[in-house]
């Protein structure tokens, strides 16, 4: 167990429509990552956030939204999903956020996200 | 940006056989070099890391990492595979991020490893 929570764990929904995954950190990490795992993109990095600030962002469609909050939890938000955003997403966790963080990052068990 | 490569899609080996899964580098300055595992339907583990030091880093259930800077390579070894061994594996590289002073890890696309009797 990595201490990162992730909810759903798995999630069923339609064209069009819109989801929010959420995702706890471990205790005392400030910082989290969120990542898209898809067979044919594998992990791409969409999103860092740190203590409540957007830190470095990636491959992260316009569609796609996140925040922290100030208990350091963090949503990812999808609206106006497609067929191609069927995927794993993963959010991960650290101590620090900055450029010398040399640290590992701790990742939950991933929500699986199914558009129909 | 850095990038980390995994020439193989997959790797089998018979149980008891070394093992060894291979990553290269494209970095500019010092690298900051990961390995994770992913068993099915699972979030991704830590292994092991190389940040500075000695070439041969040592990590979780017996694993070992060989970082090789004329090569630039991070390979992944272990001495006698198991079958619970069987799994996907992740070399990655930490990426700073001027804008907004954040990091990232860049994954390779990973190398599914498969031990049997």
């Amino acid at each position: 167990d990595s201490g990162v929570t992730q909810t759903p764990k798995h999630l069923i929904t339609a064209t069009g429509q819109r989801v929010t995954l959420r995702c706890s950190p471990r205790s005392g990490d400030l910082s989290v990552y969120w990542y898209q795992q898809s067979l044919d993109q594998g992990l791409q990095f969409l999103i860092q956030y740190y203590n409540g600030e957007e830190r470095a962002k990636g491959n992260i469609l316009e569609r796609f939204s996140a925040q922290q909050f100030p208990d350091l939890h963090s949503e990812l938000n999808l609206s106006s999903l497609e067929l191609g955003d069927s995927a794993l997403y993963f959010c991960a966790s650290s101590k620090s956020g900055g450029g010398l963080n040399t640290g590992e990052l701790f990742f939950g068990e991933g929500s699986r996200l199914t558009v129909l | 940006a850095q990038s980390v490569a995994q020439p193989e899609d997959q790797v089998n080996v018979a149980e008891g056989n070394p093992l060894t899964v291979k990553c290269t580098y494209s970095v500019s300055g010092n690298p900051y070099l990961f390995w994770y595992v992913q068993y099915p339907n699972r979030g991704l583990q830590f292994l092991l890391k190389y940040i500075t030091g000695d070439n041969l880093v040592k990590g979780s259930y017996g694993f070992e990492a060989e970082f090789n800077k004329s090569q630039t390579s991070f390979h992944l070894k272990k001495p006698s595979a198991l079958v619970s061994d069987s799994a996907s594996y992740f070399c990655a590289v930490r990426d700073y991020i001027l804008t907004g002073g954040g990091n990232k890890l860049t994954f390779g696309t990973g190398t599914q490893l498969k031990v049997e009797l």
